[in-house]
């Protein structure tokens, strides 16, 4: 049993598409972290979420803390948006449970 | 520009052998955080540090063990590299009491 779930585990989308990524998680959490892994492996943290919705760029991130459920958003995708998009939560016993990705492709 | 460093990018390495992966970071962070990356499975924590000289054990530390004698260094020691443990190292570090990850650009260690 995976205590964060992703969906979808694969995307691809034409460019300028409105794209949505889907997290839900099954533990208490004090954060929820959105991370993007471009080939080559390294690791970028895009979002730290406790409550409601960040915005930076295109990029928007929302949690839902009593639905258990976070999305993140890509408005007019891009080619250089391809890459894993994972997340993570910080559950309240100070654990990390990791999403296995979302690997998006963004087809120009 | 805040970095962790991890020193390879790609390892590959017979099985048997005992394998150093170091990782570095310079912003003074107290919690250091060694995962392996495969597919379908995501990140799993090996093992931890809090502090200098500090270590616990994550989801999967088994054929692993840690070293942390600086703050700003963490390596984790492969004692007899196997087969099984071919994967995508990643090395983190954050704050304590901070909730964000400053990840490594990663380590692909193959074991032949």
């Amino acid at each position: 049993k995976n205590e964060v779930e992703q969906s979808p585990q694969n995307l691809t989308a034409q460019e300028g598409e409105f794209i949505t990524i889907n997290c839900s998680y099954s533990v208490g959490i004090s954060a929820l972290h959105w991370l993007q892994q471009h080939p080559g492996g390294g690791i970028v943290s895009l979002f730290m979420l406790s409550s409601g919705k960040k915005k930076h760029g295109r990029l928007i991130a929302t949690i839902n803390i009593q639905e258990k459920h976070s999305s993140l958003h890509i408005t007019a995708s891009h080619p250089r948006d391809s890459a894993v998009y994972i997340c993570a939560v910080r559950s309240t016993g100070n654990q990390f449970y990791f999403g296995t990705g979302t690997s998006l492709t963004v087809i120009p | 520009d805040v970095k962790v460093t991890q020193s390879s990018r790609y390892l590959v390495k017979r099985t048997g052998e005992k394998v150093f992966l170091e990782c570095v970071q310079d912003m003074d962070h107290e919690n250091m955080f060694w995962y392996r990356q495969d597919p379908g499975l995501g990140l799993r924590l090996i093992y931890f540090s809090y502090d200098v000289k500090m270590k616990e054990k994550g989801d999967i530390p088994e054929g692993y063990s840690v070293s942390r004698e600086k703050k700003e260094r963490f390596s984790l020691i492969l004692e007899s590299a196997s087969t099984n443990q071919t994967s995508m190292y990643l090395c983190a570090s954050s704050l304590v009491g901070s909730y964000g990850y400053t990840f490594g650009s990663g380590t692909r260690l193959t074991v032949v």
